[in-house]
């Protein structure tokens, strides 16, 4: 959907090393949240922010980090605590509650 | 546990017929459910939504219906073309709700293949 960038499409990550995945959004949406999807997992969700400066754990927090400094922006580090970070990732916004409108992900591959 | 269920992990379907995905879910409180369709490498677009005052919603060739009693929504897509061949995630959210109950919650998607 047009308004949510994220970047880079393709990461590659050494293990051991941190990494922090863009997520930038114009749409003046209040809440982003992070998504990772592997292969017949559907949707899980990692981090949500509903305001600026606030955030809250998903799912599957775990070797994960956010920041909210921004409203437009909301990147997600994915540190070496991360057991198996190979996986696609996905940014969204939304009004809170309503339907949110997503980006077209970075495919994130540790070698 | 899942609070949203698509137990159907694929369907397949003829060209022109009609493509019925199913979802049900377990959260009484879910009161907000959307349809997203998705491709490999592609971030989720959105398609239909329904909010639990109605029974159905249509646009154009989608058509989503709830029954709350049941916990169940399906999406019907008529006529199926090729290019609705990709997995479709049900999502639903508590909108009179906040907090984390205004997050969706995704079921595990159903990849559906038209074939000509």
């Amino acid at each position: 959907d047009g308004g949510i960038t994220q970047s880079p499409k393709y990461l590659f990550r050494k293990e051991g090393q941190n990494v922090t995945l863009s997520c930038e959004q114009n749409l003046n949406h209040d809440a982003m949240y992070w998504y990772r999807q592997d292969p017949g997992q559907g949707l899980r969700l990692i981090y949500y922010s509903q305001i600026v400066n606030d955030f809250q754990k998903g799912d599957i927090a775990e070797g994960y980090s956010v920041s909210r400094e921004k409203k437009e922006s909301f990147p997600l580090t994915v540190t070496s605590a991360q057991k198996n970070p190979t996986a696609f990732y996905l940014c969204a916004s939304s009004i809170v509650g309503k339907r949110a409108f997503f980006g077209q992900g970075t495919r994130l591959t540790v070698v | 546990d899942q609070q949203v269920k698509q137990n159907s992990p694929s369907l397949s379907v003829q060209e022109g017929r009609i493509s019925i995905l199913n979802c049900d879910y377990t959260n009484s409180m879910f009161d907000y459910f959307l349809w997203y369709k998705k491709y490999p490498a592609e971030g989720p677009t959105f398609l239909i939504s329904i909010s639990s005052i109605k029974d159905k919603n249509e646009d154009g060739r989608f058509t989503v219906f709830l029954n709350k009693s049941a916990k169940h929504l399906s999406l019907h897509i008529v006529p199926s073309q090729p290019g609705d061949s990709a997995v479709y995630f049900c999502a639903a959210s508590s909108l009179n709700y906040g907090g984390s109950q205004g997050n969706l919650i995704f079921g595990k998607g159903t990849k559906l293949s038209v074939k000509p």
